[in-house]
């Protein structure tokens, strides 16, 4: 298994700032993903953190607006650009593919963010 | 391409009832199958797995079945606690391109009242 911690826990930003969160797993897991959740609904991918190269986004997603680092393979981060209140979410890191996992998720709490 | 789909919540049951939550999936691989559950202001907690047809999932009380014939893996519990509730998460991980893509449902969130 894995233990995931993301910072900050939350945070109130103002429009047209950027806001950096940090992934940090106590292992080193093979896929590191990120997730948008609007309170009482699903999870959106937003894309998947690449060790070393480019990440993979998905549909509705572009690296200018949510730009990714995955420098090793037990942290990554997820900076949210030029933000508007639109942007207000709960932001999901999470890791899989440990030793001896059937690819199962493992997810830190959440950073939920409130732009105003 | 791959998909999940859960009922709609939310699920309103007293407790010691019976639970049920379906669940059906399209998947153009063989996919291991899951269910998370996230509690109130949490992150999502894998609850139960299952990687192979017929295979059944199971973590403190609440059993899931892998079904390939009907493509399904519903949620079950014989009696449920007011701790039981939260929001549940039925997923796959397929294999594409040498990469494992999850997908998840849309989530149904369980109210138990005592």
């Amino acid at each position: 298994s894995a233990v995931i911690s993301q910072k900050p826990s939350r945070d109130i930003c103002q429009r047209g700032t950027s806001l950096t969160i940090q992934c940090q797993v106590d292992s080193q897991v093979t896929m590191m993903f990120w997730y948008r959740q609007q309170p009482g609904q699903s999870l959106t991918l937003i894309a998947t953190a690449n060790q070393g190269s480019e990440a993979t986004y998905e549909s509705g997603f572009v690296i200018d607006k949510f730009p990714i680092s995955r420098p090793n393979l037990t942290f990554s981060t997820l900076t949210v650009s030029n933000m508007s209140p639109e942007d207000s979410s709960i932001y999901l890191c999470s890791g899989s593919g440990t030793s001896g996992t059937y690819n199962e998720q493992f997810f830190g709490p959440g950073t939920r963010l409130t732009v105003l | 391409g791959n998909s999940v789909t859960q009922m709609e919540g939310p699920v309103t049951l007293s407790e010691e009832a019976f639970l049920t939550i379906n669940c059906t999936y399209t998947a153009t691989g063989y996919p291991s199958l899951f269910w998370y559950v996230q509690y109130p202001g949490e992150g999502l907690q894998l609850l139960l797995k299952a990687t192979k047809a017929d295979d059944k999932g199971s973590n403190k009380g609440f059993e899931a079945t892998y079904r390939k014939e009907t493509t399904s893996f519903h949620l079950e519990k014989g009696s449920v606690q007011v701790s039981d509730s939260a929001v549940y998460f039925c997923a796959l991980s397929d294999q594409a391109g040498g990469s494992y893509i999850p997908t998840f449902g849309r989530g149904t969130s369980l109210i138990v009242h005592p």
